[in-house]
């Protein structure tokens, strides 16, 4: 396994809720990637943070928010949730560096009603 | 056009056979190139990287042409247990983002 943790592993919520979802990195690494992946597609970059900045975006809107910790753990915050957002949300973990290899959690399931 | 396009498949290959996957990208600035393996509701995984002098892994050949923006997966001897979908993934830019294919679905039958 690759030491990285999410959870919960299972979420449903509704429409206009706000949910917080939680990483924890693999040990010696400071960098944590977040993507979103809905049924049938490839995983979409969110974001990332490098030593609790964030070092990077993807096309999200603002309500998708989130921030590392000095442990280097990580939370994605996701406000007025949509229908749309129902996905597989998959944090990543990595030393850092571009082309490093990004080991991924098991994710976390999020169902919006 | 999208960064990475994959054939989404399904390829339906019977064991022993060779199955070959195909990516192309649409940046030729990105720098870092692989292919991950995801099963069935499960996290992606690293399979091999990706390099233009051709890289192998026991049964898995990659490869990777700039000049075409284009990388390759071969699988000799499929197993059943190769059956999964194969991600490709390209990463550009100093954020190490990496940007996924929709990735190719491999079912290998008896």
């Amino acid at each position: 396994e690759t030491g990285v943790t999410q959870s919960p592993t299972h979420l449903i919520k509704t429409r206009g809720q706000q949910v917080t979802l939680r990483c924890s990195s693999q040990s010696g690494h400071n960098t944590v990637s977040w993507y979103q992946q809905a049924l049938g597609q490839g995983p979409q970059f969110i974001f990332q943070y490098y030593r609790e900045e964030e070092n990077g975006r993807g096309n999200f809107p603002p309500r998708f928010s989130g921030l590392q910790f000095p442990n280097y753990s990580s939370e994605l915050n996701v406000n007025a949730l949509e229908l749309d957002d129902s996905a597989l949300y998959l944090c990543a973990s990595s030393f850092g560096g571009a082309g490093d290899t990004q080991y991924f959690g098991p994710g976390t399931r999020l169902t919006v009603l | 056009r999208k960064e990475v396009e994959q054939d989404p498949g399904p390829f339906n290959v019977p064991e022993g056979a060779t199955v070959a996957f195909n990516c192309t990208y649409s940046n030729s600035a990105s720098q870092s190139f692989f292919w991950y393996r995801q099963d069935c509701r499960k996290e992606p995984k690293l399979l091999m990287s990706v390099y233009s002098s051709g890289n192998e892994d026991g049964r898995f050949t990659a490869q990777l042409n700039r000049a075409s923006q284009y990388i390759s997966l071969l699988i000799r001897d499929s197993k059943l247990s190769d059956s999964a979908t194969y991600l490709c993934v390209v990463v550009t830019g100093t954020a190490s983002k990496l940007t996924f294919g929709t990735g190719t679905r491999l079912q290998v039958t008896l």
